[in-house]
């Protein structure tokens, strides 16, 4: 079956432009994050979405980031007036509710110069 | 806080040897789990413990779920150059929390 798609891989912008990383989780799964993995680093939580509930954006690191989830199931990760500290692996993870074990994607690589 | 420790940060090792590295807490968890990430790939799910004291075994991979619901640890035995990459342990805590992650253990193997 299909696992957790990410597009694009791999995304280069110069600094302040505004950038938009998708996300298309497992069919059927409730729950859907985001999370920053920097350059040999581990995971920073960003986001996550659980059915209809409000998300909880507790990891979110500043005002420039924000992330919608659509229909309950594909997702958009919007980086506005990207810095340069804002280069990093995107990743997306996916499962059938909060407490069940978590299927990622391949990550977006973004790089902005 | 609710940080997981993972240890080590890093490590090189022969093939052939055996790896053992762990996670520890202050607080209690009620699920651990851990995942693998090769490199340009997302982490994939390896092991999953629900139970304290569980020892679940995938392969040339154990795990354990200990005792006091704080810590777990992960074996690899036997290593290939294929086991090369990073490990990261993660765990539910009790309540409506989402998953914590440890910061990863750096496995290198050494043909």
């Amino acid at each position: 079956g299909a696992g957790v798609s990410q597009s694009p891989s791999n995304k280069v912008t110069e600094k302040g432009k505004d950038v938009e990383l998708r996300c298309d989780p497992i069919s059927g799964h409730t729950a859907l994050y985001w999370y920053r993995q920097s350059l040999g680093q581990g995971l920073e939580f960003l986001i996550y979405f659980q059915g209809n509930s409000a998300p909880d954006k507790s990891g979110l690191p500043s005002d420039r980031f924000s992330a919608e989830r659509t229909g309950g199931s594909v997702s958009t990760l919007t980086i506005q007036r990207t810095q340069q500290e804002d280069s990093a692996v995107y990743l997306c993870a996916s499962s059938q509710g909060t407490y069940n074990e978590q299927f990622f994607g391949p990550g977006t690589r973004l790089t902005v110069l | 806080g609710q940080q997981l420790n993972q240890s080590p940060q890093s490590m090189f090792i022969q093939e052939g040897e055996d790896v053992s590295m762990n996670c520890t807490s202050s607080s209690i968890f009620n699920t651990w789990l851990w995942y693998k990430q090769e490199p340009g790939e997302g982490p994939v799910l390896l092991i999953a413990l629900y139970k304290a004291g569980e020892l679940t075994s995938n392969g040339r991979l154990t795990a354990q779920f200990g005792i006091t619901r704080k810590d777990s640890f992960l074996n690899i035995s036997a290593s290939i150059p294929s086991d090369v990459g990073i490990y990261f342990c993660a765990g539910f805590l009790s309540g409506n929390t989402p998953l914590v992650f440890g910061k990863g253990t750096r496995l290198s193997v050494i043909a």
